[in-house]
């Protein structure tokens, strides 16, 4: 079981918008403003996509924004473009022992 | 340009050995935080250790504590991860990722395109 929790998928048509939501605790999301999201193509490797809850990377389409509210963290993802389908993780530092959680990940569809 | 590039993965039987590397280049490799993250077949990324920018100080997700040892050549300009005692449930593919400077930075902003390590007789 994963210490923060995304769900499972999500679906949106291209130009729409979506959200992936992702839920911790006091101990992470809720604590820190250390969110960072990850986009994952089949076969590579995870890439910075916000980081700092709503820091874009140098390079990253301003169609993708972060938020915070208490202790859930979302990615917005807005225009869908097919080159958007992928998994996306998010992740927080945490005190506990092991400083940095990930989240399950969700699969994002483009139609 | 930043690279990370491992290896050292492959099939080892329950209980065996293996040592992972991370070759790093394109940036000052004895600056920064490293780290190893896994990700099992079909299943999600879980961080697994880090190592500060001297090596002095290691941390280890309760899952491998004791059977992993994590540490770095900052003159080779490598990441190390020797893993011992391995468990069907290591299978995965193990990605390097670095935390950017300066510190205090909590996010991983670049990564190797990972090594699979099977585990299985």
């Amino acid at each position: 079981q994963s210490a923060l929790t995304q769900p499972a998928s999500v679906s949106g048509s291209p130009g729409q918008s979506i959200a992936i939501s992702c839920t911790g605790t006091t101990s992470d999301v809720g604590a820190y403003n250390y969110v960072s999201w990850y986009q994952q193509h089949p076969g590579k490797a995870p890439k910075l996509m916000i980081y700092d809850v709503n820091n874009r990377p140098s390079g990253v389409s301003n169609r993708f924004s972060g938020s915070k509210s208490g202790n859930t963290a979302s990615l917005t993802i807005s225009g869908l473009q097919a080159e958007d389908e992928a998994d996306y993780y998010c992740s927080s530092y945490t005190i506990s022992s092991t400083l940095e959680v990930f989240g399950g990940g969700t699969k994002l569809t483009v139609l | 340009e930043v690279q990370l590039v491992e290896s050292g993965g492959g099939l080892v039987q329950p209980g065996g050995s293996l040592r992972l590397s991370c070759a790093a280049s394109g940036f000052t490799f004895s600056s920064y935080w490293m780290h190893w993250v896994r990700q099992a077949p079909g299943k999600g990324l879980v961080w697994v250790s880090r190592i500060n920018s001297d090596g002095s100080t290691t941390n280890y997700a309760d899952s491998v504590k004791g059977r992993f040892t994590i540490s770095r050549d900052n003159a080779k300009n490598t990441l190390y991860l020797q893993m011992n005692s391995l468990r069907a449930e290591d299978t995965a593919v193990y990605y390097c990722a670095r935390f950017p400077v300066p510190q205090p930075a909590y996010y991983f902003d670049y990564w190797g395109q990972g090594t699979l390590v099977t585990v299985s007789s």
